[in-house]
């Protein structure tokens, strides 16, 4: 069974671009979240889709903003980056939802310059 | 508010030694679900446990065992044996419900562990 993958692992963008970053859950899952990893603030929740509607979403500006396609396949959308959205930003799976199992992706390390 | 505290921000031991890491949870819910993840070098974090809040049964995984105290509102994981393996940024989470069919889930900060040979 394959498992969660991102795209890209890696990008670097400038202040004032936007980003789009990409997440294919595992076959089957209906629930797809995404986090942000910071040394300083460490892992906090961004939003949870679930089959195709947002169902949750954490404390983050309204530039941080996501989606999610019929086949669950997710995006997360940052626009207007700030020097603080360097980031990893992590996309988990799971067949119902957060408060169940996930399975995680390898992130994509954003750098903004 | 839901918060996840995990007071030991670094720990190192020396291989075959056994190792606790605490975790201290606070939420106002009664039903709640707790987790414990792993976060080895490779970067992609590992599910390892999960426990809903009426089940206090303590529980064993090889040499994995998980403490579960509502009265004290801790979930502390233990590593008996330790292994250079082992060496990982250690996770733990709560989820509670947050309306609309919703759960929302907060980590704590985490515990590097180093497993020294």
């Amino acid at each position: 069974k394959a498992g969660v993958t991102q795209t890209p692992r890696y990008l670097i963008k400038t202040r004032g671009q936007q980003v789009t970053l990409s997440c294919s859950p595992i076959s089957g899952h209906r629930s797809v979240s995404w986090y942000q990893q910071t040394p300083g603030q460490g892992l906090q929740f961004l939003f949870e889709y679930f089959s195709e509607t947002q169902r949750n979403k954490g404390n983050f500006p309204g530039r941080f903003s996501g989606r999610q396609f019929s086949n669950s396949r997710s995006e997360m959308n940052v626009s207007t980056l700030e020097l603080g959205d360097s980031a990893l930003y992590l996309c988990a799976s799971s067949y119902r939802g957060v408060e169940y199992e996930q399975y995680f992706g390898p992130g994509t390390r954003l750098t903004v310059t | 508010a839901q918060k996840v505290t995990q007071a030991q921000t670094e720990i190192s031991v020396v291989e075959k030694e056994d190792v606790t890491l605490d975790c201290v949870y606070e939420t106002r819910d009664t039903t709640y679900y707790l987790f414990w993840y792993k976060q080895p070098p490779s970067g992609e974090l590992v599910f390892l446990i999960r426990r809903n809040s009426f089940d206090e049964q303590n529980e064993i995984s090889g040499r994995y065992s998980w403490n579960f105290q509502k009265s004290t509102s801790s979930f502390n994981f233990t590593i008996t044996a330790s292994q250079v393996v082992d060496s990982a940024v250690y996770f733990c989470a709560l989820s509670v419900f947050s309306g609309a069919g919703s759960y929302q889930l907060t980590f704590g900060k985490g515990t590097k562990l180093s497993v020294i040979p």
